[in-house]
């Protein structure tokens, strides 16, 4: 089994709808990041968790709200979506003692 | 602020041939974490090799190997006897000691010809 699990994996809405992609992980991680990718902008940081109570904005927060719901889970929404919000969005995890992100399989979001 | 560059957006190499791929970054930092990501068609995100700015050897895993240039902020990426599964998205990455956040290059998109 996948060891950070994103749902939908893929998912196509309409401008002004609200859309929620969800994560989860089984890594036992604290930490827990959403990335948005456009093609040729590599990845940037949406929000990211430190743990349950510990919410942060990273780069490019507009537009998007989160809501760490367990250790386990980290979910990002959109509560307006308009077009430029097509993407591809992954979920990312980290061990506080290791530096390495592991990495969802990935959400292809289209707003139309 | 750190960033990362990555100034090769396409490569292609001849199959069993080797291929480097660079990387660039600004720090003012001096412990901090670098990382090579795979990006496959598939999507997902694979980490290839990391280096701890501390370590002065540099890392290798299998066939990929880093030529990690402190002084010059430089992490370039060798990959030797490419294969076609090699074929992909490769993502240069920065992590400050201080900051748990990435920062990630823009990419460059390998090719591996028959």
């Amino acid at each position: 089994d996948a060891d950070v699990t994103q749902t939908p994996r893929n998912r196509i809405t309409k401008t002004g709808k609200r859309i929620m992609l969800e994560c989860s992980q089984t890594k036992g991680h604290d930490r827990m990041y959403w990335y948005r990718q456009d093609p040729g902008l590599g990845l940037q940081l949406i929000y990211y968790s430190f743990d349950v109570k510990d919410i942060n904005k990273g780069e490019i927060s507009d537009g998007y709200s989160v809501s760490r719901q367990a250790q386990a889970k980290f979910s990002l929404s959109l509560e307006s979506a308009i077009p430029n919000q097509t993407a591809l969005y992954f979920c990312a995890t980290s061990d506080q003692v290791r530096d390495e992100q592991f990495f969802g399989p990935g959400t292809r979001l289209t707003v139309l | 602020a750190q960033t990362v560059t990555q100034s090769q957006p396409e490569m292609s190499v001849q199959e069993a041939e080797t291929v480097t791929l660079s990387c660039t970054y600004d720090t003012s930092e001096s412990d901090y974490y670098l990382f090579w990501y795979k990006q496959p068609p598939s999507r997902q995100m694979i980490l290839v090799i990391r280096q701890e700015a501390y370590k002065q050897q540099n890392a290798t895993e299998n066939r990929f190997s880093v030529n990690f240039q402190k002084a010059a902020k430089s992490f370039s990426l060798k990959i030797s006897d490419s294969q076609l599964g090699d074929a992909a998205m490769y993502f240069c990455a920065y992590r400050g000691n201080r900051d748990d956040k990435i920062i990630f290059g823009k990419g460059t998109r390998l090719h591996i010809l028959p």
